[in-house]
C-alpha cells in the first residue's frame, strides 16, 4: 500500500497568508490519483482536489493542487477565516490510503 | 443531489460485533461506490473498504479483512458495514462516502470521495 507522509504537521500562519502543504507519497501514484480534503471540527471530510490538481465543485479558486508521482502540493493563496482547519491528503487506488494530515491554525 | 444517511450511534461492548448502515437516496444508486471510512478521536482518517453494489464487488484494507463485512441491499440503495470482534481502539467515527468507478482491462478503478455521510458514532466500553 502506498504511505503518504504530509508536512508540516502544524502551520500557523494569519489570515491573507499564502499557505502550502505538502504530500510525499511512498511510491509514484499511478494516475495521479491524489485527492485533498479539508476537515473542521465536528464535521466529515470535504473535497478540496482530485487528481492532483482538479478543484471539486464548488471550491474557490484560491486553493490549487499541484505535483505528480511521490510529490504533491496544496496550496491555499490567501488564507479566509474559514480556512484555517486539517488538511488531509488520499490516494484513492486500490487499497486506499490517506495521510496524518496538516492542521492549518492561526498565528 | 446525492445524500447518505446513516444510522444512529451506537455502543457496544468489548468482543462484540456493529452494523452500521448508510441510505443513498438522490442519485443513481447504482453509479456509485461505496466507502467505509473511520476516524479515531484526535486521528486522521482510515480507509475500511468499499463496495460498487451493481456488480457486488468488494474491496477491503488489510488490516480489516477477516473483520469487516461490507455489503448492499439494491432494493432500499442502502449500504451496511459490519465490523466483528470489535475492542477498545474502534471507538470511532464511522463514514460512508460515495464515488464513481470505472472498469477497464478486466480491472475497476474508482475516483475520488466526493459526497460523505454524517458520520455514525461507535463507541466501544465495558
Amino acid at each position: 500500500e502506498i504511505v503518504l507522509t504530509q508536512s508540516p504537521g502544524t502551520l500557523s500562519l494569519s489570515p491573507g497568508e499564502r499557505a502550502t502543504l505538502s504530500c510525499r507519497a511512498s511510491q509514484s501514484v499511478s494516475g495521479n490519483y491524489l485527492a485533498w480534503y479539508q476537515q473542521t471540527p465536528g464535521q466529515a471530510p470535504r473535497l478540496l482536489i482530485y487528481g492532483a490538481s482538479s478543484r471539486a465543485t464548488g471550491i474557490p479558486d484560491r486553493f490549487s493542487g499541484s505535483g505528480s508521482e511521490t510529490d504533491f502540493t496544496l496550496a491555499i493563496s490567501r488564507l479566509e477565516p474559514e480556512d484555517f482547519a486539517v488538511y488531509y491528503c488520499h490516494h484513492y487506488g486500490s487499497p486506499s490510503t490517506f495521510g496524518q494530515g496538516t492542521k492549518v491554525e492561526v498565528k | 443531489q446525492v445524500q447518505l444517511v446513516q444510522s444512529g450511534a451506537e455502543v457496544k461492548k468489548p468482543g462484540s460485533s456493529v452494523k452500521v448502515s448508510c441510505k443513498v437516496s438522490g442519485g443513481a444508486f447504482n453509479n456509485y461506490a461505496i466507502s467505509w471510512v473511520r476516524q479515531a478521536p484526535g486521528q486522521g482518517p482510515e480507509w475500511m473498504g468499499r463496495i460498487i453494489p451493481f456488480v457486488g464487488i468488494v474491496d477491503n484494507a488489510q488490516k480489516f479483512q477477516g473483520r469487516v463485512t461490507i455489503s448492499a441491499d439494491k432494493s432500499t440503495s442502502t449500504v451496511y458495514m459490519e465490523l466483528s470482534r470489535m475492542r477498545s481502539e474502534d471507538t470511532a467515527m464511522y463514514y460512508c462516502a460515495t464515488s464513481h468507478y470505472g472498469y477497464r482491462s478486466g480491472d475497476y478503478y474508482y475516483y475520488s470521495m466526493d459526497v460523505w455521510g454524517k458520520g455514525t458514532t461507535v463507541i466501544v466500553s465495558s
